[in-house]
């Protein structure tokens, strides 16, 4: 079974500076997807990037990058210029590719606060 | 708006009681999955339909039961309610089974809260 861990329950950041969650899993599947997800105090779920397991090169959306280490199996997300509503829950989650079924398995969170 | 829609969006219940909830996916998506958000548990997988047939089950509980109608609709009902169900629900709607490349469209969660 395919476990995903975040062992950053709380992260604390500054405004415009650039801060770095981290994400491991652990599978025995060669070939997945990886995504992080943004929950604010909405409650509302917000894709906000991801990683198929195949391709070396990082995913950037605008200030979201990831740092995907397969071999290490491990999927960190940066923010850079941190903003206020950059404040939320980050849940770092992961697909197994193919077959019948596609759920997403969560890691815990860690909850980002960005100070003014 | 995600093009998920949730109803209700908050319940507030008796324990024993039972409550449905629903469910309308993005328009063009055929599989519905149903999450549990509690407060010490993270996002737990529940159930996926797709196209109107069960294709995985997750940690649900044999009071909970769930079923996608024809028009894709999807209604999970919770039954002999205890306090430690009351959770932050959310159901998600993506194209197809096997092909989640682009991950989940989240609605916006029913908040239940048991008395």
């Amino acid at each position: 079974a395919q476990t995903v861990t975040q062992s950053q329950p709380e992260m604390s950041v500054q405004e415009a500076e650039t801060v770095t969650l981290s994400c491991t899993y652990d599978t025995s599947e060669n070939n997945y997807y990886l995504f992080w997800y943004k929950q604010p105090p909405s409650r509302q779920m917000i894709l906000v990037i991801r990683q198929e397991a195949y391709k070396q090169q990082n995913a950037t959306e605008n200030r979201f990058s990831v740092n995907f280490q397969k071999a290490a199996k491990s999927f960190s997300l940066k923010i850079s210029d941190s903003q206020l509503g950059d404040t939320a829950m980050y849940f770092c989650a992961f697909m197994k590719q193919g077959g019948a079924t596609n759920k997403l398995i969560f890691g815990t969170g860690t909850l980002l606060a960005v100070q003014p | 708006d995600s093009g998920v829609t949730q109803t209700p969006k908050h319940l507030i219940t008796a324990t024993g009681q039972r409550v449905t909830l629903r469910c309308s996916p993005r328009s063009g998506d055929l599989s519905v999955y149903w999450y549990q958000q509690s407060l010490d548990q993270g996002l737990q997988f529940l159930i996926q339909y797709y196209n109107g047939e069960e294709r995985a089950k997750g940690n649900i509980l044999e009071r909970f039961s769930a079923q996608q109608f024809p028009d894709l609709h999807s209604e999970l009902n919770l039954s002999s309610l205890e306090l430690g169900d009351s959770a932050l629900y959310f159901c998600a709607s993506s194209v197809v089974a096997g092909q989640g490349n682009y991950g989940y469209t989240f609605g916006s969660g029913t908040r239940l809260t048991v008395v």
